[in-house]
């Protein structure tokens, strides 16, 4: 039962790198997020997307971009990485209505910019 | 936008209750509650929606006053595996995304 399954789990860039994130979840689920997790900010979220071949901005998304592939799969671009994107990134889905329907969590992927 | 927890950080002694206030400066649809243990992922406990209801996920309970524009979670007869940070996540009105708080740390020992 994966549930959700980000990868890679840690990674180091240097700075003005680009790198994919890609997060896959087997809940059949149609709305699927990207958040940031900074020490003392909890979760921001990024980009997410109601259900396939649609997303939308969150609070945070500068310097990122998603492609909703499938229903399955969502990944998110860091085109030219800076030091400020250095933090935790989690891949969440949820069945659709977000605002009242609970999200399921990948573990993560620890991104160090350099 | 991002809604206000209090405490930061509590400690416990196993057995003790403990209350995590949540506080939004807009009227809220609705309030999740997560926890996260270090390393991990957040997991769900609750949603509370309008209505100031009250909800329970084993000894650990919510309500949601929303004239108040607040949430409290309460955790009652505290285990070790109650240690972890909390966050609440608001939802507002004619919003599409939710907004965390930035978390409240709890520890409970032996």
């Amino acid at each position: 039962n994966a549930g959700v399954t980000q990868t890679p789990k840690f990674q180091v860039l240097k700075t003005g790198q680009s790198m994919t994130l890609q997060c896959a979840q087997d809940m059949n689920h149609n709305s699927m997020y990207w958040y940031r997790q900074d020490p003392g900010m909890g979760l921001r979220l990024i980009y997410y997307s109601a259900s396939e071949g649609t997303t939308d901005k969150g609070e945070v998304p500068n310097g990122y971009n998603v492609s909703r592939l499938n229903k399955r799969e969502f990944s998110l671009r860091l085109e030219s990485a800076a030091p400020s994107q250095t933090s935790v990134y989690f891949c969440a889905s949820s069945v659709p209505g977000h605002t009242n329907q609970p999200q399921h969590f990948g573990d993560g992927t620890r991104l160090s910019i350099l | 936008q991002q809604p206000v927890q209090s405490p930061q950080a509590v400690i416990l002694r196993e057995g003790e209750d403990a209350v995590i206030n949540c506080s939004s400066s807009k009227a809220l649809y609705s309030v999740h509650w997560y926890r996260q243990k270090h390393g991990e992922a957040p997991v769900f406990l609750m949603i509370l929606l309008k209505g100031g209801e009250q909800k329970g996920h084993e000894k650990i309970s919510a309500s949601f006053n929303e004239k108040k524009q607040q949430s409290s979670l309460y955790l009652t007869a505290s285990q070790l595996s109650y240690s972890g940070t909390y966050f609440c996540g608001t939802v507002y009105y004619n919003n599409n995304d939710m907004r965390f708080g930035a978390g409240t740390r709890l520890t409970v020992k032996p």
